[in-house]
């Protein structure tokens, strides 16, 4: 069975200070992982995503996210945040070696909160 | 840029009442997949569908879900005798192929309560 955790219900940092956003995984395969990004009254957006290759992978926005094999973790870092980096971001898995191939597992989300 | 619209974006029902949620996924995809999100809980999947048929169901997915895809735009999902817990956000998303290193494009969502 595959799960996803984000050990942080919020995550508080300054405009222009690093931000991290964590996310560990479990899968009995090798995982396919995104991020996503939900602000107010809209729907899911996507990040980015690890399939295979470079762990450090970029996506929209100047996000990025590092994977880690022997951590199993996957989380999402920005250099410098901004105010409109404030939404719930949802970390997921795809367990390609598991007995589902199609629905994404998604972590409880992690609220952000970028302060002037 | 194109995206997945979702209609309503918000429906009240009495409960043991139908509800259909529709969805118009991205043209040019091909897999489709219904979420839901209860209030203050995590993103769970309950269907996904390839070829007019489902490839997969959660265990929430009873008999009294269905999903249809009438023609080659629509994408509905149909609760037969809603119950107070179905109270959520559903979430349609689609991705253009079925293979799982495809990422899921989202919906807006639906917020559907019942009473």
């Amino acid at each position: 069975a595959q799960s996803v955790a984000q050990p942080e219900d919020q995550v508080n940092v300054a405009e222009g200070n690093p931000l991290t956003v964590k996310c560990t995984y479990s899968v009995s395969g090798n995982p396919y992982l995104f991020w996503y990004v939900q602000y107010p009254n809209r729907g899911l957006q996507f990040l980015l995503k690890y399939i295979t290759g470079d762990n450090l992978v970029k996506g929209s926005y100047g996000f990025e996210a590092e994977f880690n094999k022997s951590q199993t973790s996957f989380h999402l870092k920005k250099p410098s945040a901004l105010v409109s980096d404030s939404a719930l971001y949802f970390c997921a898995v795809r367990d390609i070696g598991g007995d589902s191939w199609g629905k994404l597992q998604f972590g409880a989300g992690t609220q952000v909160v970028v302060t002037p | 840029e194109p995206e997945v619209t979702q209609t309503p974006s918000h429906q009240v029902t009495q409960m043991g009442q139908e509800v259909i949620l529709r969805c118009v996924p991205i043209s040019n995809h091909l897999y489709f997949y219904w979420y839901r999100q209860i209030l203050g809980q995590k993103v769970e999947f309950l269907v996904s569908f390839y070829n007019n048929e489902i490839s997969e169901k959660s265990e929430i997915f009873d008999d009294q879900f269905s999903v249809e895809r009438p023609d080659g735009s629509n994408f509905t999902l149909k609760i037969r005798s809603t119950k107070l817990e179905d109270s959520a956000m559903y979430f349609c998303a689609s991705s253009e192929l079925p293979q799982s290193y495809n990422e899921q494009f989202f919906g807006p969502g639906t917020r559907l309560t019942v009473l």
